[in-house]
């Protein structure tokens, strides 16, 4: 079964501090993707990791992929408010279509 | 904005109609994709386009059908609606799948009563 598991579910953290979120899926993919969404909004793409080893960077977010581990990480650094939202990750297990995972709803207290 | 426009924004209807739900991709793409949103199922993937070709499908119920028209366009037709197809439709289009990210579009939100 084609699956994408993301954990935590649910993050409470305060500004300053830094955290990672896990996702991990069931299959070989070489396509793994980030994408946050605000409440009501649409998905904005965040990164897209393309191959093992793989480390992106923006701002405070960072991504990394490690295919034989089947898990892609998205690390927040100096958490602040604005990056308050729900995280997804999703993965291209080789047929252009993206399975996603639960979502991560990160919320920054001051 | 990502350039991929969806219209109605909403849509509230009744139990047992039939509604389209219109998607423009971003100018050049050629790939169109539809996901459904909801609290129980989270973001799932419903049907893929290329090039006016269906090209995957996911796990889209037989009352609903899409299509890609040759401007690139695509329609979602979602008939005999029940309660539990209250959720958010979100079109999406990308150049490459292969080698770059899917843009999603703003979505429609869809209320069955």
């Amino acid at each position: 079964e084609l699956k994408v598991e993301q954990n935590p579910l649910f993050l409470s953290m305060q500004e300053g501090k830094n955290y990672t979120i896990y996702c991990n899926y069931s299959t070989t993919s070489d396509r793994l993707y980030w994408y946050r969404q605000d409440p009501g909004k649409s998905l904005e793409s965040l990164f897209v990791l393309l191959s093992n080893g793989a480390v992106k960077q923006e701002g405070r977010l960072m991504a990394s992929l490690d295919t034989k581990a089947r898990l892609s990480t998205l690390h927040i650094t100096a958490a602040v408010h604005d990056l308050s939202a729900t995280y997804f990750c999703a993965a291209d297990f080789g047929n252009e279509k993206l399975t996603f995972g639960t979502g991560t709803r990160l919320t920054i207290i001051p | 904005d990502s350039g991929v426009t969806q219209t109605p924004k909403h849509l509230i209807t009744a139990t047992g109609q039939r509604v389209t739900l219109r998607c423009s991709p971003r100018s050049g793409d050629l790939s169109v994709y539809w996901y459904q949103q909801s609290l129980d199922q989270g973001l799932q993937f419903l049907i893929q386009y290329y090039n006016g070709e269906e090209r995957a499908k996911g796990n889209i119920l037989e009352r609903f059908s899409a299509q890609q028209f040759p401007d690139l366009h695509s329609e979602l037709n979602l008939s005999s609606l029940e309660l539990g197809d209250s959720a958010l439709y979100f079109c999406a289009s990308s150049r490459d799948p292969r080698r770059e990210t899917q843009y999603f579009g703003p979505g429609t939100r869809l209320l069955v009563l």
